[in-house]
């Protein structure tokens, strides 16, 4: 088992450029999570999916959207990149909710927008 | 809006020694709890959850819930330089998690 993957692990963006962050896990969990993660911040919920058809907002989810495409995969878009959005992204999944379920996370990836 | 209030640290403790890493929240009504263990440019991974009052041990490691003072502690026990890393408290919402900032372990050998 993959786990959780995710793509790209880099990129580079300018100002105004959209991109699309790939997730998909192999655990046939429901829940699927996107994060940001900043210097001093902490990780900051951008959106969930708790099952396959639904998404919600999180705590930072001004400039993004998603998309759960299947139970396997859910994207995060950037439809036009900010320097703000410059960070550190995971995205994790889970069983069920989070509330009695621990969250295996992707390994990441570090978007720079210039 | 859910808190999770956490020391950032760095916390040092010598090889050999006793870290205790202590993290507050703020939602009275929290239920479930959990340790994420981040090294420097990796993802977090899951060292212990708990549920309920009292200790949790896992090895090394132990678990420590306070319901009443809304405290969570995590004791790593005979530390080894391989423990420093970010220690992250996480506590559950209805369908998420809220993350504290972490607080960074430095174990000297």
């Amino acid at each position: 088992n993959a786990g959780v993957t995710q793509t790209p692990k880099f990129q580079v963006l300018k100002t105004g450029q959209s991109m699309t962050l790939q997730c998909a896990q192999d655990m046939n969990h429901n829940s699927m999570y996107w994060y940001r993660q900043d210097p001093g911040m902490g990780l900051r919920l951008i959106y969930y999916s708790a099952s396959e058809g639904t998404t919600d907002k999180g705590e930072v989810p001004n400039g993004y959207n998603v998309s759960r495409l299947n139970k396997r995969e859910f994207s995060l878009r950037l439809e036009s990149a900010a320097p703000s959005q410059t960070s550190v992204y995971f995205c994790a999944s889970s069983e069920a909710g989070a509330g009695n379920n621990e969250q295996f996370f992707g390994p990441g990836t570090r978007l720079t927008v210039l | 809006q859910k808190e999770v209030e956490q020391n950032s640290g760095p916390l040092s403790v010598p090889e050999g020694a006793i870290a205790s890493l202590n993290c507050t929240y703020s939602d009275r009504g929290s239920q479930s709890f959990f340790w994420y263990r981040q090294y420097s440019g990796k993802s977090p991974e899951l060292i212990m959850f708990i549920y309920s009052n009292g200790d949790k041990e896992d090895g090394r490691f132990t678990a420590q819930l306070n319901k009443a003072s809304q405290y969570v502690s995590l004791l790593i026990r005979d530390s080894q330089p391989s423990d420093s890393a970010t220690y992250l408290c996480a506590v559950n919402g209805y369908s998420t998690l809220t993350f504290g900032k972490g607080t960074m372990l430095l174990v000297s050998p």
